[in-house]
């Protein structure tokens, strides 16, 4: 069964906090991506990579930044975070040139207090 | 620029109905692809289909039944006699980009069916 998993399903951080949410796939997929999800916006882009150590941003990347140094793990930093950035977040991964399908992670559904 | 419009926020339906998921898109690309995906209360989006903009053929598959129609850039979704456990977030996304396979999505659609 090919996965996509997030190191945590609830998270409660504090504001100011630096927060890392990981994700790792077992496909071999050289895309990953995260999303942020918040009702009645549906999935936004934060940032994708298509490559170890590439990245780019999506349409929302303020007040985030992300790593990848193995090509099966994608992790999602918040440097400081706020009480705006309390929302669900959704990995991704997909391969490169291939069927666009994505796969997803079971989210993180973070708290900021 | 790209978009995924899904104008129903929420629909409600009684078991056994027939419910209809609209979704609009908006792209200037002649390659792109469209999806849908079921979003249950667990939380992780589920792929149901994929369609490319070259197949306007519509798809059956069970209770499930897509209509892709490009003159009006639509691709609805009907589920045929829903049922409990129908109820989801049901999201349709778009894909322009080629390799990196970023996903557009609509807002979504949440789908309560009751007993």
């Amino acid at each position: 069964d090919v996965k996509v998993t997030q190191s945590s399903r609830y998270l409660v951080k504090r504001t100011g906090e630096k927060v890392f949410l990981e994700c790792v796939q077992d496909m071999d997929h050289e895309n990953m991506f995260w999303y942020r999800q918040d009702p009645g916006l549906g999935l936004r882009l934060i940032y994708f990579s298509y490559d170890v150590k590439m990245k780019e941003k999506g349409d929302i990347p303020e007040g985030y930044s992300v790593s990848r140094e193995k090509k099966e793990r994608f992790s999602l930093i918040l440097e400081s975070a706020s009480t705006n950035q309390t929302s669900m977040y959704l990995c991704a991964s997909s391969l490169w040139g291939g069927v666009p399908e994505a796969f997803f992670g079971q989210g993180t559904r973070l708290t900021v207090v | 620029a790209q978009k995924v419009t899904q104008a129903q926020t929420e629909i409600s339906v009684v078991e056994k109905e027939d419910v209809t998921l609209d979704c609009v898109y908006e792209t200037r690309d002649t390659t792109y692809y469209l999806f849908w995906y079921k979003q249950p209360p667990s939380g992780e989006l589920v792929f149901l289909i994929r369609r490319n903009s070259f197949d306007e053929q519509n798809e059956i598959s069970g209770r499930y039944s897509w209509n892709f129609q490009k003159s009006t850039s639509s691709f609805n979704f009907t589920i045929t006699a829903s049922q409990v456990v129908d109820s989801a977030v049901y999201f349709c996304a778009l894909s322009v980009s080629g390799n990196t396979g970023k996903l557009i999505f609509g807002q979504g659609t949440t789908l309560q069916v009751k007993p």
